[in-house]
């Protein structure tokens, strides 16, 4: 089946450290986002891409760096990662035309701890 | 004030029932209405998406729209223990993807 892959599934770090969370999909979608979620305040946008040339910053970008490699890799970077960034990441996809380009596709998550 | 605003719950519903599940919004120029289905500890998955006034029925599921007042609404019929999960509220202001959502309805459905 054609999939969004996240990893890791989980990771614990440290107050300062850079950490690197990565996003891969197989359903040919030109479109990839990163969101967190956090417990009360929903999912909420971090950046998105279009396509690989383009990058957009999302509602809260403070902090967060990304990176699309390549049409299927979107990854997303804590320079120095601070306790509030303590959340489950979540990559997503869309595609096609119209509406359809609307509808996302997520992947399992990332449980992100920072010490 | 939130741009998407869902009561947190908890809902709870006994099996067989109509469970109600609403969503207001504050931007007056969104255009696309979406429903998400979180499981615990699982990712979203899109259930509804309606984008004008009115009603849109798929199965068990209606997803209901009323711009005028800035509200989106999803009915579940014959709800089962199965659909006790999260519901996710997603309003895309101008179609270009800077999606915004609710914190979500947890629903529990009692057997």
């Amino acid at each position: 089946d054609a999939d969004v892959t996240q990893t890791p599934r989980n990771r614990i770090t440290k107050t300062g450290k850079r950490i690197m969370l990565e996003c891969s999909q197989t359903k040919g979608h030109d479109r990839m986002y990163w969101y967190r979620q956090d417990p009360g305040l929903g999912l909420r946008l971090i950046y998105y891409s279009f396509d690989v040339k383009d990058i957009n910053k999302g509602e809260i970008s403070d902090g967060y760096s990304v990176s699309r490699q390549a049409q299927a890799k979107f990854s997303l970077s804590l320079e120095s990662a601070i306790p509030n960034q303590t959340a489950l990441y979540f990559c997503a996809t869309s595609g096609g035309s119209g509406h359809s380009n609307e509808k996302l596709f997520f992947g399992s998550g990332t449980q992100l701890s920072v010490l | 004030q939130k741009e998407v605003e869902q009561n947190s719950g908890p809902l709870s519903v006994p099996e067989g029932a109509i469970a109600s599940l609403n969503c207001t919004y504050s931007d007056r120029v969104s255009q696309s209405f979406f429903w998400y289905r979180q499981y615990s500890g699982k990712s979203p998955e899109l259930i509804m998406s309606i984008y004008s006034n009115g009603d849109k029925e798929d199965g068990r599921f209606t997803a209901q729209l009323n711009k005028a007042s800035q509200y989106v609404s999803l009915l579940i019929r014959d709800s089962q223990p199965s659909d006790s999960a999260t519901y996710l509220c997603a309003v895309n202001p101008l179609s270009n993807n800077d999606m915004r959502f609710g914190a979500g309805t947890r629903l529990t459905v009692k057997p």
